[in-house]
């Protein structure tokens, strides 16, 4: 089982829906991240969170740290947010240092 | 701000030669990283450096693969002797210290014939 899951793996939705990707984890954390890749292939770091909720623009992101389980929400969705979404934990390993954990990823497309 | 360089932006290469990534991080930035992205394995973490020194190199797939960071304003990626396997997307990225947010490159789409 890998330790950062994601889903839905694949997400259609039409214009101006809200939107939710969600994030499990299995190990301890220090924090956790929501990336955006384009389908360029350029990354952006869009939250880094270790607790409660950010926000930025349409865009929110939720962390429960007893859960082990973060959400990225999206509101008022546009075909510009089409782009994969990764969840990436700050892992905390056995030894007490930590090390970043990627999940698979959600591609989110948006219809007009 | 100019934000992360990497270069080149393609490399095609056949197995067997030496391939060497380069990056520039966001001038200030304490840390940077290497990370590995392929269709199978997703986003990996390769290497980061903090101040310049290697601190977590257990995500280097083998021997083959080395990285160096000379100054604060440069950092290479090798691999040596290059195989097909290897191919895959490669990207820095820094931040301003190591649990900060980071910025990342455009990536270095890296065919290995």
């Amino acid at each position: 089982k890998n330790e950062v899951e994601q889903s839905p793996q694949n997400l259609t939705a039409q214009e101006g829906e809200f939107i939710t990707i969600n994030c499990s984890y299995s190990v301890g954390i220090s924090a956790l991240h929501w990336l955006q890749q384009h389908p360029g292939g350029g990354i952006v770091s869009l939250f880094m969170l270790s607790s409660g909720k950010k926000k930025h623009g349409r865009l929110i992101a939720t962390i429960n740290i007893q859960e082990k389980h973060s959400s990225l929400h999206i509101t008022a969705s546009h075909p510009r947010d089409s782009a994969v979404y990764i969840c990436a934990v700050r892992a905390i390993t056995q030894g007490g240092s930590e090390k970043l954990v990627f999940g698979k990823g959600t591609k989110l497309t948006v219809n007009p | 701000d100019a934000g992360v360089i990497q270069s080149p932006r393609h490399e095609v290469t056949e197995m067997g030669q030496e391939v060497t990534l380069r990056c520039k991080p966001i001038s200030g930035h304490n840390s940077l990283f290497w990370y590995r992205q392929t269709m199978m394995r997703g986003l990996e973490l390769l290497i980061y450096f903090n101040n310049n020194v290697p601190i977590d190199d257990s995500g280097m797939p083998e021997d083959r693969f080395s990285a160096k960071m000379p100054n604060a304003s440069f950092s290479t990626l090798k691999i040596q002797p290059s195989e097909p396997r290897d191919s895959a997307v490669y990207f820095c990225a820094s931040s301003l210290f190591s649990n900060q947010p980071q910025h990342f490159g455009d990536g270095t789409r890296l065919s290995i014939l």
